[in-house]
């Protein structure tokens, strides 16, 4: 089973500052990776598949990077909205997806 | 648009059986292969089962395997996940899950289950 360790477990960040959210694989994943949102009470939203790639309707202050092993999530300049959990998800080894086990980024 | 709507949840004792059902609209359904994914309270979310899109090929998560099965009925836009000898760790929020990840991701809103005698 490939492990997702997303780091760090928690980020306190004010809004209008940058957002370094990482995710590292147990092996390779080549480009396999995706990010979620997940506000309380709602299901996860898609905001980066294939490492890099912008889902639909996504702003351009998301960003995703890496391959390999070694992810980035950042957020260029945090709106208020954008204070949720977030998940990594490998479909490397599809079908058996494994998610990360979140970075919760709270208003500091 | 691309709409999933779990459904079948409820609270159930342990040992005692479900039947979740997935509606699909605004897309092929028999086009695409589907999952189910779960979420404990409080917690992150787990893989329990994947089903292709004509329903030959199946996989299950260990922690669901002999406990849980999927199907789906092409000609009624549907997906369903049959739970049995349900524990009490399976009580989560239960998602279908169209190309989690992908492309073309998208997930319904997820129906709880709840296990508790």
């Amino acid at each position: 089973e490939i492990v997702l360790t997303q780091s760090p477990a928690t980020l306190s960040l004010s809004p209008g500052e940058r957002a370094t959210l990482s995710c590292r694989a147990s092996q390779s994943v080549s480009s396999y990776l995706a990010w979620y949102q997940q506000k309380p009470g709602q299901a996860p939203r898609l905001l980066i598949y294939d490492a890099s790639n912008r889902a639909t309707g996504i702003p351009a202050r998301f960003s995703g990077s890496g391959s390999g092993t070694d992810f980035t999530l950042t957020i260029s300049s945090l709106e208020p909205e954008d204070f949720a959990v977030y998940y990594c998800q490998q479909r490397s080894n599809w079908p058996v997806y494994t998610f990360g086990q979140g970075t919760k980024l709270e208003i500091k | 648009q691309v709409q999933l709507v779990e459904s079948g949840g409820g609270l159930v004792k342990p040992g005692g059986s479900l039947r979740l059902s997935c509606a699909a609209s605004g897309f092929t359904f028999s086009d695409y292969y589907m999952s189910w994914i779960r979420q404990a309270p409080g917690k992150g979310l787990e893989w329990v089962s994947y089903i292709s899109s004509s329903g030959s090929t199946i996989y299950y998560a260990d922690s669901v395997k002999g406990r849980f099965t999927i199907s789906r009925d092409n000609a009624k836009n549907s997906l369903y996940l049959q739970m049995n000898s349900l524990r009490a760790e399976d009580t989560a929020v239960y998602y279908c899950a169209r190309d989690p990840g992908g492309l073309s991701s998208s997930w319904g809103q997820g129906t709880l289950v709840t296990v508790s005698s």
